[in-house]
């Protein structure tokens, strides 16, 4: 069965820095979909990148961008330019292709702080 | 953003009552889902379903059902709701015609049982 790990509970970033949150996968598939989930004190999840294993490029979306080492199963997430609106929780998610039932596999998330 | 509904937004109810949560969807989405978020345990799925009629366990299944007798509807009912009980849970949607595959989630149902 696959499993998401992400080893930092808790991180602080000064705004306007960069910060990267770590996550790790393990899987025996070849072709799946990882996804960065942001959960803001709202609680509403908001999807914010996601990265199809079969390209080698990293995703990014406008100050967020991934770096997904496939052979050592990692996918990092890294904010620039770190804004008081990305406080929150982030959760790393896998869904694998083969199942047909489109379940997504979550890790506990890691809460984000910025410091003014 | 998707249109997904969950009602009640908030619930307190007392151990031994019945509860019963609505997720409401209005893209036609094939796949629904039902989460709990508890502290330091992220999320966690409940049940599924992949059509009307059609549902299946998750990970978290002992203490619940559900159903989905239309498209855009899937329930979620706790049939005596015991304290352990007490979380938030998300309903999401996915439609796994082509890619991407993410699921988009419902705004959250805060349940309470004292």
């Amino acid at each position: 069965a696959q499993t998401v790990t992400q080893s930092q509970p808790e991180m602080s970033v000064q705004e306007a820095e960069t910060v990267t949150l770590s996550c790790t996968y393990d899987t025996s598939e070849s072709d799946y979909y990882l996804f960065w989930y942001k959960q803001p004190p709202s609680r509403q999840m908001i999807l914010v990148i996601r990265q199809e294993a079969y390209k080698q490029q990293n995703a990014t979306e406008n100050r967020f961008s991934v770096n997904f080492q496939k052979a050592a199963k990692s996918f990092s997430l890294k904010i620039s330019d770190s804004q008081l609106g990305d406080a929150a929780m982030y959760f790393c998610a896998y869904r694998s292709i083969m199942n047909r039932d489109d379940k997504i596999i979550f890790g506990k998330g890691t809460r984000l702080h910025i410091l003014p | 953003d998707a249109g997904i509904t969950q009602s009640p937004r908030h619930k307190v109810t007392e151990t031994g009552t019945p509860v019963t949560l609505r997720c409401h969807q209005t893209e036609n989405h094939r796949y629904m889902y039902w989460y709990r978020q508890d502290p330091g345990h992220g999320l966690r799925l409940i049940h599924y379903s992949y059509g009307v009629k059609d549902t299946d366990k998750g990970e978290v299944s002992d203490g619940y059902s559900v159903s989905r007798s239309k498209t855009e509807d899937f329930l979620l009912t706790l049939e005596s709701a015991t304290s352990s009980q007490t979380s938030v849970y998300f309903c999401a949607i996915s439609e796994s015609r082509g890619r991407p595959y993410e699921q988009y989630f419902g705004p959250g149902t805060r349940l309470t049982v004292t």
